[in-house]
């Protein structure tokens, strides 16, 4: 178990829809990191939060947006689904407070699944 | 921006052989090289790290090389078990302002033949 929790575990929905995936960091982690998982293209990096502010963006389309509350939590929010969106989503954390950041590996979430029909 | 070239895509060895994958890096900033371990449907797991300031660090059956010259890190698995099957991916973090990120190779789904 690695601390960080995703809900929901799978998604099920079809094309045009709106949906909210979510995830706890790691208890003490101030970071959460976004990743898109498709079986032809690894693990694409979408977006950082660091402490509620975004911090890096990676290849993440304007249908998607993120944000990280003030509890640390963190929720991807992807709109107008496509086909192609089909995908396993993971959350990351990293950055414990107290520690340098550099020093700081991240730690996946189980990913929630997300089917387009 | 951090491009990871990872190699090769597929490998198949006999258990009890070594396996190794290699990746390299393009930017020279880059301090931190993370291997991540993942089966099938499940989470990429942190197997082992290396600093840029380290050259080789090992774990029992799993070593990871740094070349900070030649922009090139590789990972070695020693006496492969069927559990080591997997696909492994390696990632460089670069610091961009105040900033870490970590970018991926592709990965390498490695199969541990019995």
């Amino acid at each position: 178990d690695s601390g960080v929790t995703q809900t929901p575990k799978h998604l099920i929905t079809a094309t045009g829809q709106r949906v909210t995936l979510r995830c706890s960091p790691r208890s003490g982690d101030l970071s959460v990191y976004w990743y898109q998982q498709s079986l032809d293209q690894g693990l694409q990096f979408l977006i950082q939060y660091y402490n509620g502010e975004e911090r890096a963006k990676g290849n993440i389309l304007e249908r998607f947006s993120a944000q990280q509350f003030p509890d640390l939590h963190s929720e991807l929010n992807l709109s107008s689904l496509e086909l192609g969106d089909s995908a396993l989503y993971f959350c990351a954390s990293s950055v414990a407070l107290g520690y340098r950041v550099s020093n700081q590996p991240q730690h996946f979430g189980d990913g929630t699944r997300l089917s387009i029909l | 921006g951090e491009n990871v070239e990872q190699h090769p895509s597929t490998l198949s060895v006999q258990e009890g052989d070594s396996a190794v994958i290699k990746c390299t890096y393009s930017d020279s900033a880059s301090n931190y090289f993370p291997w991540y371990k993942q089966e099938l449907g499940k989470r990429p797991q942190l197997i082992i790290d290396i600093r840029s300031n380290v050259g080789e660090k090992k774990d029992q059956r799993i070593a990871v090389t740094l070349n900070k010259t030649a922009k090139h890190f590789s990972l070695h698995i020693t006496e492969t078990q069927p559990e080591d099957s997997a696909v492994y991916f390696c990632a460089a973090r670069t610091r961009e302002g105040s900033n870490y990120k970590l970018t991926f190779g592709k990965g390498t789904l490695l199969t541990v033949n019995p």
